[in-house]
Protein backbone atom coordinates (compact mmCIF):
# COMPACT_ATOMS: atom_id res chain seq x y z
CA UNK A 1 0.00 0.00 0.00
CA UNK A 2 1.10 3.49 -0.03
CA UNK A 3 0.59 6.26 3.20
CA UNK A 4 -0.80 9.51 3.26
CA UNK A 5 -1.08 11.75 6.05
CA UNK A 6 -2.50 14.79 7.10
CA UNK A 7 -1.91 17.62 9.41
CA UNK A 8 -3.59 18.73 11.71
CA UNK A 9 -6.20 16.14 12.37
CA UNK A 10 -8.07 18.34 13.99
CA UNK A 11 -8.44 21.86 14.27
CA UNK A 12 -10.63 24.70 15.88
CA UNK A 13 -10.58 28.00 15.40
CA UNK A 14 -12.35 31.42 15.69
CA UNK A 15 -14.28 33.02 12.70
CA UNK A 16 -11.91 35.00 10.29
CA UNK A 17 -8.48 33.24 10.74
CA UNK A 18 -6.61 31.11 8.64
CA UNK A 19 -5.99 27.53 8.54
CA UNK A 20 -3.67 25.44 6.78
CA UNK A 21 -3.28 21.96 6.09
CA UNK A 22 -0.63 19.40 5.24
CA UNK A 23 -1.48 16.50 3.43
CA UNK A 24 2.13 14.40 2.39
CA UNK A 25 2.84 11.01 0.59
CA UNK A 26 5.09 8.96 3.14
CA UNK A 27 6.30 6.47 0.72
CA UNK A 28 5.72 7.78 -2.87
CA UNK A 29 6.04 10.54 -4.70
CA UNK A 30 2.95 12.48 -6.01
CA UNK A 31 2.57 14.72 -8.86
CA UNK A 32 -1.57 15.10 -8.60
CA UNK A 33 -3.06 15.38 -4.85
CA UNK A 34 -6.48 16.18 -4.49
CA UNK A 35 -8.78 17.85 -1.64
CA UNK A 36 -12.33 16.76 -0.92
CA UNK A 37 -14.46 17.93 1.34
CA UNK A 38 -17.25 15.89 3.30
CA UNK A 39 -19.95 17.44 5.26
CA UNK A 40 -22.17 15.40 8.07
CA UNK A 41 -23.68 12.29 6.79
CA UNK A 42 -23.06 13.37 3.37
CA UNK A 43 -20.67 11.57 0.71
CA UNK A 44 -17.13 13.41 -0.49
CA UNK A 45 -16.86 16.10 -2.24
CA UNK A 46 -14.15 16.90 -4.67
CA UNK A 47 -12.63 20.58 -4.56
CA UNK A 48 -9.32 20.72 -6.45
CA UNK A 49 -7.02 19.17 -8.26
CA UNK A 50 -3.25 20.02 -6.76
CA UNK A 51 -0.46 19.42 -9.43
CA UNK A 52 3.15 19.86 -8.45
CA UNK A 53 4.63 23.11 -9.79
CA UNK A 54 1.42 24.15 -11.32
CA UNK A 55 -1.63 26.51 -10.34
CA UNK A 56 -4.29 23.76 -8.64
CA UNK A 57 -7.88 23.28 -11.24
CA UNK A 58 -10.37 23.98 -8.53
CA UNK A 59 -14.36 22.40 -9.01
CA UNK A 60 -17.29 24.39 -9.59
CA UNK A 61 -18.73 26.75 -6.84
CA UNK A 62 -15.10 26.66 -4.93
CA UNK A 63 -13.75 29.68 -4.35
CA UNK A 64 -9.83 29.59 -5.22
CA UNK A 65 -8.90 32.66 -3.35
CA UNK A 66 -10.61 31.33 -0.39
CA UNK A 67 -8.84 27.57 -0.57
CA UNK A 68 -5.25 28.22 -1.52
CA UNK A 69 -3.95 25.28 -2.50
CA UNK A 70 -0.03 24.96 -3.48
CA UNK A 71 1.62 21.24 -4.04
CA UNK A 72 5.14 22.97 -3.78
CA UNK A 73 6.79 19.60 -3.89
CA UNK A 74 6.45 15.75 -4.92
CA UNK A 75 5.42 14.55 -1.05
CA UNK A 76 3.35 17.19 0.24
CA UNK A 77 0.48 19.83 -0.48
CA UNK A 78 -1.45 22.29 1.57
CA UNK A 79 -5.26 23.48 1.39
CA UNK A 80 -5.56 27.19 3.48
CA UNK A 81 -8.85 27.79 4.35
CA UNK A 82 -8.64 31.80 4.51
CA UNK A 83 -10.79 33.95 6.71
CA UNK A 84 -12.54 30.63 8.04
CA UNK A 85 -16.09 31.10 9.10
CA UNK A 86 -18.80 28.38 10.88
CA UNK A 87 -20.13 27.35 7.18
CA UNK A 88 -16.55 26.36 6.40
CA UNK A 89 -16.50 23.85 9.37
CA UNK A 90 -16.42 20.58 7.95
CA UNK A 91 -13.89 17.08 7.18
CA UNK A 92 -11.56 17.53 4.78
CA UNK A 93 -9.96 14.92 3.47
CA UNK A 94 -6.87 14.96 0.85
CA UNK A 95 -5.61 12.12 -1.50
CA UNK A 96 -2.51 11.17 -3.24
CA UNK A 97 -2.41 9.20 -6.87
CA UNK A 98 0.33 6.78 -7.16
CA UNK A 99 1.15 6.07 -10.83
CA UNK A 100 0.29 2.92 -12.39
CA UNK A 101 -2.65 0.78 -13.83
CA UNK A 102 -5.96 2.22 -12.47
CA UNK A 103 -3.54 5.02 -10.92
CA UNK A 104 -5.18 3.99 -7.38
CA UNK A 105 -5.75 7.09 -5.06
CA UNK A 106 -4.66 6.95 -1.74
CA UNK A 107 -6.51 8.71 1.38
CA UNK A 108 -5.28 10.85 3.69
CA UNK A 109 -7.37 10.55 7.89
CA UNK A 110 -8.97 13.87 6.90
CA UNK A 111 -8.80 17.03 9.00
CA UNK A 112 -11.86 17.92 11.52
CA UNK A 113 -12.40 21.81 10.86
CA UNK A 114 -14.59 23.53 13.46
CA UNK A 115 -14.90 27.61 13.41
CA UNK A 116 -16.28 28.78 16.09
CA UNK B 1 -16.81 9.59 -15.32
CA UNK B 2 -19.80 6.88 -15.95
CA UNK B 3 -22.88 6.81 -12.72
CA UNK B 4 -22.82 3.96 -9.98
CA UNK B 5 -25.88 2.60 -8.67
CA UNK B 6 -25.62 1.13 -5.05
CA UNK B 7 -27.90 0.16 -2.70
CA UNK B 8 -28.01 2.58 0.31
CA UNK B 9 -27.24 0.07 3.21
CA UNK B 10 -26.85 -3.69 3.69
CA UNK B 11 -26.86 -6.02 6.75
CA UNK B 12 -24.43 -8.77 7.49
CA UNK B 13 -23.71 -10.95 10.34
CA UNK B 14 -20.36 -11.45 11.54
CA UNK B 15 -18.29 -14.30 10.44
CA UNK B 16 -20.75 -14.69 6.86
CA UNK B 17 -19.91 -13.36 3.53
CA UNK B 18 -20.91 -9.99 2.66
CA UNK B 19 -21.92 -9.55 -1.00
CA UNK B 20 -22.06 -5.74 -1.69
CA UNK B 21 -23.43 -4.99 -5.54
CA UNK B 22 -23.04 -2.32 -7.97
CA UNK B 23 -24.55 -1.31 -11.06
CA UNK B 24 -22.48 0.60 -13.82
CA UNK B 25 -24.80 -0.14 -16.59
CA UNK B 26 -22.93 3.12 -18.75
CA UNK B 27 -19.41 1.92 -18.06
CA UNK B 28 -16.82 2.51 -21.30
CA UNK B 29 -14.24 0.32 -22.61
CA UNK B 30 -11.68 2.20 -20.59
CA UNK B 31 -13.05 2.74 -17.15
CA UNK B 32 -11.80 1.34 -14.48
CA UNK B 33 -13.99 -0.39 -11.68
CA UNK B 34 -12.54 0.85 -8.08
CA UNK B 35 -13.83 0.25 -4.38
CA UNK B 36 -12.90 2.33 -1.01
CA UNK B 37 -14.41 2.22 1.85
CA UNK B 38 -14.70 4.62 4.58
CA UNK B 39 -14.84 4.24 8.29
CA UNK B 40 -16.47 6.22 10.91
CA UNK B 41 -14.31 9.66 10.98
CA UNK B 42 -11.65 8.93 8.63
CA UNK B 43 -10.35 9.09 5.41
CA UNK B 44 -11.59 6.89 2.34
CA UNK B 45 -9.78 3.36 2.60
CA UNK B 46 -8.60 1.35 -0.93
CA UNK B 47 -10.02 -1.93 -1.28
CA UNK B 48 -9.75 -2.98 -4.76
CA UNK B 49 -9.42 -2.56 -7.91
CA UNK B 50 -10.53 -4.05 -11.64
CA UNK B 51 -10.67 -3.81 -15.84
CA UNK B 52 -12.19 -7.06 -16.76
CA UNK B 53 -10.78 -10.10 -14.67
CA UNK B 54 -11.73 -11.00 -11.46
CA UNK B 55 -8.99 -9.59 -8.77
CA UNK B 56 -8.65 -11.06 -5.31
CA UNK B 57 -6.23 -9.12 -2.73
CA UNK B 58 -5.95 -9.79 1.18
CA UNK B 59 -9.18 -7.46 1.78
CA UNK B 60 -11.50 -8.77 -0.57
CA UNK B 61 -12.50 -10.18 -3.89
CA UNK B 62 -14.10 -7.88 -6.87
CA UNK B 63 -16.35 -10.17 -9.27
CA UNK B 64 -17.16 -8.38 -12.47
CA UNK B 65 -19.35 -9.01 -14.54
CA UNK B 66 -18.72 -10.36 -18.23
CA UNK B 67 -20.51 -7.60 -19.84
CA UNK B 68 -18.83 -5.09 -17.06
CA UNK B 69 -21.83 -3.70 -16.34
CA UNK B 70 -21.78 -4.74 -12.82
CA UNK B 71 -19.58 -5.87 -10.59
CA UNK B 72 -19.66 -6.76 -6.80
CA UNK B 73 -16.97 -6.86 -3.90
CA UNK B 74 -16.82 -9.95 -1.72
CA UNK B 75 -15.87 -9.97 1.73
CA UNK B 76 -15.57 -13.70 2.80
CA UNK B 77 -15.49 -13.41 6.09
CA UNK B 78 -17.39 -10.12 7.57
CA UNK B 79 -16.08 -8.35 11.21
CA UNK B 80 -16.87 -5.98 13.07
CA UNK B 81 -14.12 -3.73 11.59
CA UNK B 82 -15.70 -4.14 8.01
CA UNK B 83 -18.60 -1.99 9.17
CA UNK B 84 -18.32 1.07 6.90
CA UNK B 85 -19.65 2.89 3.86
CA UNK B 86 -18.45 1.03 0.72
CA UNK B 87 -18.62 3.11 -2.57
CA UNK B 88 -18.08 1.75 -6.08
CA UNK B 89 -16.35 4.26 -8.43
CA UNK B 90 -15.50 4.48 -11.82
CA UNK B 91 -12.82 6.28 -13.17
CA UNK B 92 -12.01 6.91 -16.68
CA UNK B 93 -8.18 6.16 -18.01
CA UNK B 94 -7.65 9.65 -19.09
CA UNK B 95 -10.54 11.50 -17.12
CA UNK B 96 -7.93 13.46 -14.87
CA UNK B 97 -8.15 10.69 -12.44
CA UNK B 98 -10.42 12.13 -10.56
CA UNK B 99 -12.48 10.01 -8.46
CA UNK B 100 -16.30 10.78 -8.44
CA UNK B 101 -17.94 9.73 -4.90
CA UNK B 102 -21.91 8.64 -4.76
CA UNK B 103 -23.42 7.63 -1.77
CA UNK B 104 -21.87 4.33 -1.19
CA UNK B 105 -23.48 1.16 0.65
CA UNK B 106 -23.40 1.23 4.25
CA UNK B 107 -23.06 -1.81 5.34
CA UNK B 108 -23.56 -3.17 9.04
CA UNK B 109 -22.44 -6.12 10.57
CA UNK B 110 -23.90 -7.80 13.56
CA UNK B 111 -22.22 -9.56 16.15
Amino acid sequence: GAVVSQHPSRVICKSGTSVKIECRSLDFQATTMFWYRQFPKQSLMLMATSNEGSKATYEQGVEKDKFLINHASLTLSTLTVTSAHPEDSSFYICSARKTGAGDTQYFGPGTRLTVL
Amino acid sequence: DAKTTQPNSMESNEEEPVHLPCNHSTISGTDYIHWYRQLPSQGPEYVIHGLTSNVNNRMASLAIAEDRKSSTLILHRATLRDAAVYYCILRGYNAGNMLTFGGGTRLMVKP
